[in-house]
């Protein structure tokens, strides 16, 4: 989806090093994602954000950060990368409260972690 | 707590055949459901969504999936499958507080 930007699109880095991946949404929705893609286990939540200064852990959250300072920006940071953090990451975002509501994608950072 | 089952990692079907990708959920109330689909080096994009009335339901892309809560299953169905279909489709159940529950997807391959 255009509205939800993801940078960098692909990092390289080594064990140990800080990485920050960005996330920033044009649409002020109030909740924001982030995911792990890993072969045979489809999408894996690690933290989401149901407001400015609200955050909480998903199903895999050990080795990340995040904050959310602003609506429309939610980076997520690795701060000590390890190699089972080499990934695909995608951030969404979705409107408002109810469980019926869409999750928009961005197109993801392949992050490879040496 | 909630989970979605793919039971088909991969599917192939020849162009113009009629395809039918199967999900499972496991979920104690009314679900949330949806299905997304994800083309190579993109994000997912949404294809349809089911969260109450008419069990059946129309997405974009000529899908349709069907809701049978006696069998815990809301398959994705699409009558004649072009070329451009292929790529990964992902099914997810709603598990409260705006979080979804992926399944591990099934990759759709088109021959011609």
């Amino acid at each position: 989806d255009a509205g939800i930007t993801q940078s960098p699109r692909y990092k390289i880095t080594e064990t140990g090093r800080q990485v920050t991946l960005m996330c920033h949404q044009i649409w002020s929705h109030s909740y924001m994602f982030w995911y792990r893609q890993d072969l045979g286990h489809g999408l894996r939540l690690i933290y989401y954000s149901a407001a400015a200064d609200i955050t909480d852990k998903g199903e895999v959250p050990d080795g990340y950060v995040v904050s959310r300072s602003k609506t429309e920006n939610f980076p997520l940071t690795l701060e000590s990368a390890t190699r089972s953090q080499t990934s695909v990451y995608f951030c969404a975002s979705s409107e408002r409260q109810g469980g019926n509501q869409p999750q928009h994608f961005g197109d993801g950072t392949r992050l490879s972690i040496l | 707590a909630q989970s979605v089952t793919q039971p088909d990692i991969h599917i192939t079907v020849s162009e113009g055949a009629s395809l039918e990708l199967r999900c499972n959920y496991s979920y104690g109330a009314t679900p949330y459901l949806f299905w997304y689909v994800q083309s190579p080096g993109q994000g997912l994009q949404l294809l349809l969504k089911y969260f109450s009335g008419d069990t059946l339901v129309q997405g974009i892309k000529g899908f349709e999936a069907e809701f049978k809560r006696s069998q815990s299953s809301f398959n994705l169905r699409k009558p004649s499958v072009h070329w451009s279909d292929a790529a990964e489709y992902f099914c997810a159940v709603g598990a409260g507080g705006n979080k979804l529950v992926f399944g591990a997807g099934t990759i759709l391959r088109v021959k011609s």
